[in-house]
């Protein structure tokens, strides 16, 4: 079993669409949680951080940590079709390696 | 504040060629990972630097090698290069803020092509 796992996708929605992805983990331990958003043939940007339980906002975007099931949750309001990308989840490993999801590809239809 | 850099941005070597890819983190970050990322695939780690020590290697031979300068910009050296090379190489710098994250930015990377 994978310490992190995501689907990869793809996931095609409507412009407009509220978008909710995916990621579920091993470990108990972990406590950091990281969204990157990648552009094809770029290099992975951060979106956004949250430390153990919770929600946390930025404009469109908010992430969602749930501890007792082991699955964080990335979901975007009103998507645009800038915001098709893929999307990695990753968590910070007790050796301070960042342990990443595969990756979910995801298109906006305008 | 400037970003990660990584230079070149295209590479392109032929079969047992060496290839040297370089990457400046951002100013004030001691730590530099390399990852690489084969074409549909997740970001496979590679190298993790800090303060000029290598600190952790991923499941790759050790003809992919690699050091961090003084000034903390680091270089990665692909040896006797095989087909299966070919990916997009990323350099990630990162400081541990105040709790204790090590948030991870990222270059726009090197793609390497083994022909």
């Amino acid at each position: 079993q994978k310490e992190v796992e995501q689907d990869p996708g793809p996931l095609s929605v409507p412009e407009g669409a509220i978008v909710s992805l995916n990621c579920t983990y091993s470990n108990s331990a972990f406590q950091y949680f990281m969204w990157y958003r990648q552009y094809s043939r770029k290099g992975p940007e951060l979106l956004m951080y949250t430390y153990s339980s919770g929600n946390k906002e930025d404009g469109r975007f908010t992430a969602q940590v749930d501890k007792s099931s082991k699955y964080i949750s990335l979901f975007i309001r009103d998507s645009q079709p800038s915001d098709s990308a893929t999307y990695l989840c990753a968590t910070k490993g007790s050796n301070y390696q960042l342990i990443w999801g595969a990756g979910t590809k995801l298109i906006i239809k305008p | 504040e400037a970003g990660v850099t990584q230079s070149p941005t295209h590479l392109i070597k032929t079969r047992g060629q060496q290839a040297t890819l370089r990457c400046s983190p951002i100013s004030g970050h001691t730590s530099v990972y390399w990852y690489q990322q084969a074409l549909g695939l997740g970001l496979q780690f590679l190298l993790w630097y800090d303060e000029g020590e290598e600190r952790n290697r991923g499941n790759f031979p050790p003809r992919f090698s690699g050091r961090q300068f003084p000034n903390y910009s680091s270089e990665l050296n692909v040896n006797a290069l095989e087909l299966e090379d070919s990916a997009l190489y990323l350099c990630a710098s990162s400081v541990r803020d105040r709790g204790g994250a090590d948030t991870q930015y990222f270059g726009p990377g090197t793609r390497l092509t083994v022909l």
